[in-house]
Formats: structure tokens, sequence, C-alpha cells
């Protein structure tokens, strides 16, 4: 069972390149999230997914485009990378009622991304 | 926002119980509160959430005072691998409710 899969692991993009970070899970889960973490820094929302077919901006989402495929995979895009893009990135997927559910949400090891 | 204040840091010995202190002052009727962990160079690992009732799972206890303005995240026995951010996070359960802090880092040495 892998849970949440996140690829690449490791990027390093020019200013101005683009790329999408791609995210599957395999939990049947309804829910997606992307959060971008700084060093030393908490997690901050960019995007979410509550189900198949929405999206929503989170905290963090200038910058950032994405698409939830199907159930079980969640891409995130950078169209125009910057500096203050570098960051490790996490992707993230539960059930929908979380307050009801006993495991929460099941992460993803991460991207880290750096722009030059 | 929803925010909590925990120590930065703290540490223990191994085999030692650890209680890593958190207060949500701010905390709605309806949120619950959540305990996350994160080591090194992974992703965040749920540990566990409860609302009003003192919670025990397989990885520990979460006390939670009868005011809910605070809470206890409790490792009865922390041995080496939990080295790690412990989050402290209070809110709906939904995505856009659940924000992040800086957390506690706990250090166990033998």
């Amino acid at each position: 069972n892998a849970g949440v899969t996140q690829t690449p692991k490791f990027q390093v993009l020019k200013t101005g390149q683009s790329m999408t970070l791609q995210c599957a899970q395999d939990m049947n889960h309804n829910s997606m999230y992307w959060y971008r973490q700084d060093p030393g820094m908490g997690l901050r929302l960019i995007y979410y997914s509550a189900s198949e077919g929405t999206t929503d901006k989170g905290e963090v989402p200038n910058g950032y485009n994405v698409s939830r495929l199907n159930k079980r995979e969640f891409s995130l895009r950078l169209e125009s990378a910057a500096p203050s893009q570098t960051s490790v990135y996490f992707c993230a997927s539960s059930e929908l009622t979380l307050q009801v559910r006993a495991n929460g949400y099941t992460f993803g090891s991460g991207t880290r991304l750096t722009v030059v | 926002d929803a925010k909590t204040t925990q120590p930065n840091s703290m540490e223990s010995n191994e085999e030692e119980p650890v209680h890593l202190p958190c207060n949500h002052s701010t905390i709605s009727g309806t949120d619950y509160i959540h305990w996350y962990r994160q080591l090194p160079s992974q992703g965040p690992e749920y540990v566990i959430h409860g609302l009003t009732s003192n919670v025990n799972n397989r990885m520990a206890s979460l006390a939670i005072a009868e005011d809910r303005k605070s809470s206890t995240l409790i490792l009865h026995r922390a041995t080496l691998r939990d080295a790690a951010v412990y989050y402290c996070i209070h809110g709906t359960g939904t995505a856009s409710k659940l924000t992040f802090g800086t957390g506690t880092r706990l250090q166990v040495t033998l």
C-alpha cells in the first residue's frame, strides 16, 4: 500500500521555466491538498480539492495552478518559476469528513524544488 | 487564523514520558485539536486528534483541558525514533481550516 506518491523527489529549475508536480493516492480518499514548506517554517496550504471535480485556493495560491485529474491524482503546476517558489512541496489526502475519521491526513514524502 | 502556541523545542531522555504542551485560546466550540509530527526529511504524519474528551491510540495520548484552551500530547515512553517536530493544530478538519505553525522540535537522547 503506497499511500501518497509524489514525483519528482528533487527538481532544479531556472527562473521562468515551468513544471508540474505529480501526486497520486491509492487510499480512495476524496480530498487532496498541496502544501509548501519553507526552511524552518510550518506548512502553508496552496490549493486543495475537497472532492473530484472541485478545486479551491488555500493560503498562498499565487503563481500556481492545480488540476484534479481524477479521484487518485492531483497535480500542481508552476507556469513561470521564481526563486521565491524554492521550497519543499507536500501533497496530502484525506477522507472528506475528517472529523469522524481516525487517520487524518496522509502526506507524501515531498518534492524538494530549487529555482535558480 | 487558527493560531496555536507551542514551545520551540523540548528535550527528553529515552524511555521517559514526554508531555508536549499546546495553547489554543482562540479555539471555537466545533474545532478539533489535531497533532501531527514530522520526522527529518519526511512529510508530516498524523498522530492523534480529539474534540473534548481525552484520547488514546497506539502512538500517543491527548489530554484536553476542560476549557479546551490548551492540550497536551503525551508520549508514554520516548524513543529515538520519536525525535521530530510536533505540530498542534486546531480547526474544523477541512483543509482550509488547518494551519500548521512552527511546532515543537523534540530531541530524544540516550
